[in-house]
């Protein structure tokens, strides 16, 4: 099984400033199709977690553009250029190359 | 517009069974992958199991031969079995649909139904 590692635990942030989060998986998430089966999600306070970013680097519809996903193989990392207020929450990533799929543990983004 | 609601969750001892129902509308959980993810009170999210379109199950080994997923077309409707219910099980049960295009397994969640299980 595939085991996915978040960091940091947790991330204070400046609203306008960039902030990071990264993901690491046990194993490569590059298939041979050459997309990165790597997905990222943002649960807010209080509600359903949300979809930013699959397959590595494309963005959901509807999330801004300030949010942007990249890396390879078993490292990953989602961006956000300007952070904003509503953006406080936890970030998940999840690897879906393979069942049983697998997320990892979480950053919590905080202002 | 895509909608998914969880209904089943209830306080319930341990040992015993029960079953999530997720009512799925704007769209058909025949033509799409169809999860269940877990939430555990102050934890992280947990998959449980997805189901193909191929009618094709998958499980985490921490439930696999205790919980199965089902739906029923003519309802269009995702069901989660749950069977031995243990302390552990105690959680926000989501139901989830994946990307049209199937690029993605998780793209839409429910609100989340609360199972507690306890003596």
């Amino acid at each position: 099984d595939i085991v996915m590692t978040q960091s940091p635990l947790s991330l204070p942030v400046t609203p306008g400033e960039p902030a990071s989060v990264s993901c690491r998986s046990s194993q490569t998430l590059l298939h041979s199709d050459g997309y990165n089966y790597l997905d990222w999600y943002l649960q807010k306070p209080g509600q359903s977690p949300q979809l930013l970013i699959y397959l590595g680097s494309n963005r959901a519809s509807g999330v801004p553009d300030r949010f942007s996903g990249s890396g390879s193989g078993t490292d990953f990392t989602l961006k956000i250029s300007r952070v904003e207020v509503e953006d406080v929450g936890v970030y998940y990533c999840m690897q879906a190359l393979q069942m049983p799929l697998s997320f990892g543990g979480g950053t919590k983004v905080e202002i | 517009e895509v909608q998914l609601v969880e209904t089943g969750g209830v306080l319930i001892q341990p040992g015993a069974s029960l079953r999530l129902s997720c009512a799925a509308s704007g769209f058909s959980v025949t033509n799409n992958y169809m999860s269940w993810v877990r939430q555990a009170p102050g934890e992280g999210l947990q998959w449980l199991s997805t189901i193909y379109s191929d009618r094709s199950t998958y499980y985490a080994d921490s439930v696999k031969g205790r919980f199965t997923i089902s739906r029923d077309n003519s309802k269009n409707t995702l069901f989660l079995q749950m069977k031995s219910l243990r302390a552990e099980d105690t959680a926000i049960y989501y139901c989830a649909r994946g990307c049209a295009d199937k690029k993605c397994y998780i793209e839409y969640w429910g609100q989340g139904t609360l199972v507690t299980v306890s003596s």
